[in-house]
């Protein structure tokens, strides 16, 4: 069945690099986007961008520019998302949630979501 | 900055019908924005009800539909059944970034 496993919480510095793994299983890796979604403590969710693991490509959200990466490694079905320069406000649990690759970006549904990775930024 | 605006809350009687609406500052919601609708209960991960406006997914209560309503997207919930309780959160596609919008929450009384 398919499952998106994320890993697990992390406690940051302010100031440090944050990186969250999400392992895909029970479909083709490449056939689907990897969108990443966070939500601060109490908040709504907030579309961060998302990942081709076919071809790496990547599309984010114009307030993580600069600040986000988001990668993939084929060979263990696993894509990353990496936030630098940490604050406060970044304490949130993130989330992916992948989406077919159609041929109308846009017009496929986001389905299966991970369980979510609690990251906590203090001093 | 697009910003997409939900009711911050409803309240429905159990059996009755509610519409949430999801609104875009960029102007009329339409099948191009490809409207995606997720609830969320506490503690739990998002999960997928609607996408692209009108489609739902196979695991979907019948009782969930979505629409596009005078220019803004629609979530309507038909019988409303007290495991509806929820926030519920509409996504439109921008030609590029995602926005979600700010949440409706759901109370079933």
């Amino acid at each position: 069945q398919e499952q998106l496993v994320q890993s697990g919480a992390e406690v940051k510095k302010p100031g440090a690099s944050v990186r969250v793994s999400c392992k895909a299983s029970g479909y083709t890796f490449t056939d689907y986007y990897m969108h990443w979604v966070r939500q601060a403590p109490g908040q709504g969710l907030e579309w961060m961008g998302w990942i081709n693991p076919n071809s790496g490509g990547t599309n984010y959200a114009q307030r993580f520019q600069g600040r986000v990466s988001m990668t993939r490694a084929t060979s263990i079905r696993t894509v990353f998302m990496e936030l630098s320069g940490l604050s406060s406000d970044d304490t949130a649990v993130y989330y992916c949630a992948r989406q077919h690759r159609g041929v109308v970006i846009g017009a496929t549904p986001i389905d299966y979501w991970g369980q979510g990775t609690l990251v906590s930024v203090s001093s | 900055q697009t910003v997409v605006t939900q009711e911050p809350s409803l309240t429905v009687s159990p059996g009755g019908t509610v519409t949430l609406t999801c609104a875009s500052s960029t102007g009329a919601v339409t099948s191009d924005s490809y409207p995606n609708w997720f609830q969320q209960k506490p503690g739990q991960a998002p999960r997928a009800l609607i996408y692209s406006g009108t489609n739902k997914h196979s695991w979907t209560p019948a009782r969930f539909s979505g629409s596009l309503l005078g220019g803004k997207a629609a979530l309507t919930l038909s019988g409303v059944q007290p495991e509806d309780e929820a926030d519920y959160y509409c996504l439109l596609y921008h030609g590029g970034p995602w926005v979600f919008g700010g949440g409706t929450k759901l109370t079933v009384l």
